[in-house]
């Protein structure tokens, strides 16, 4: 079936460590992004990429790392600049030449402890 | 600078209210507008709008949009506990696309 993968669902990380949130979709969607959300807020947009190789930050990049070497994948980092990192994380992409929908995955839930 | 804005940004309701929520829009070369629900989860995906004045219903929601007026509005009729969320809306313009911050109901038996 199509759609975009997350993982791990679940990460738990200590203070000072980076650590790397997989995306995948194997829908041919040009386009892809990264959110984040804390308890009862909305999306909030970290890295987006249009292309392959390409990508720009969001509202709240700082403390985050993309790639984009494969259309189907853009694994996102959160690095230990990040002074607040414990959230859930949204991975999601869209077709510009379709319906324009974003298509979401089930998202991975990061506690820094 | 491109924004969406959500109002309210939280609403307490009982079973069997009628509720509407607000979403609007400034930005530059603007296409759609999605609203999304999102409980648990990932947001999953209710209307997309492109026209103004064309009303979009599935059971008890429902949605239109003013181009004009640059805003959506969300309406949900005989609300129920399982209507609790948060209500995303994002505008998609040029090739990207902004969410608002959402609009979280509680629906009370």
């Amino acid at each position: 079936d199509g759609g975009i993968t997350q993982s791990p669902k679940y990460l738990f990380r200590k203070e000072g460590q980076n650590v790397t949130l997989s995306c995948e979709q194997n829908l041919n969607h040009d386009a892809m992004y990264w959110y984040r959300q804390d308890p009862g807020q909305g999306l909030r947009l970290i890295y987006y990429s249009q292309i392959v190789n390409d990508f720009q930050k969001g509202d709240i990049a700082e403390g985050y790392s993309v790639s984009r070497e494969k259309k189907e994948s853009f694994p996102l980092t959160v690095t230990s600049a990040q002074k607040n990192p414990t959230a859930f994380y949204l991975c999601a992409s869209r077709d510009f030449g379709g319906t324009g929908e974003l298509f979401f995955g089930e998202g991975s839930r990061l506690t820094v402890l | 600078e491109d924004k969406v804005v959500q109002s309210p940004l939280s609403l307490v309701v009982h079973e069997g209210d009628t509720v509407t929520l607000n979403c609007s829009y400034e930005v530059t070369n603007f296409r759609s507008l999605l609203w999304y629900k999102q409980e648990k989860k990932a947001p999953t995906f209710l209307f997309m709008l492109t026209s103004s004045g064309i009303e979009k219903k599935s059971g008890r929601l429902s949605s239109i949009l003013d181009k004009k007026e640059l805003f959506s509005i969300l309406n949900i009729t005989a609300t129920q506990t399982g209507d609790s969320a948060i209500y995303l809306c994002a505008a998609i313009y040029n090739n990207d696309m902004r969410f608002g911050a959402g609009t979280r109901l509680t629906v009370k038996p």
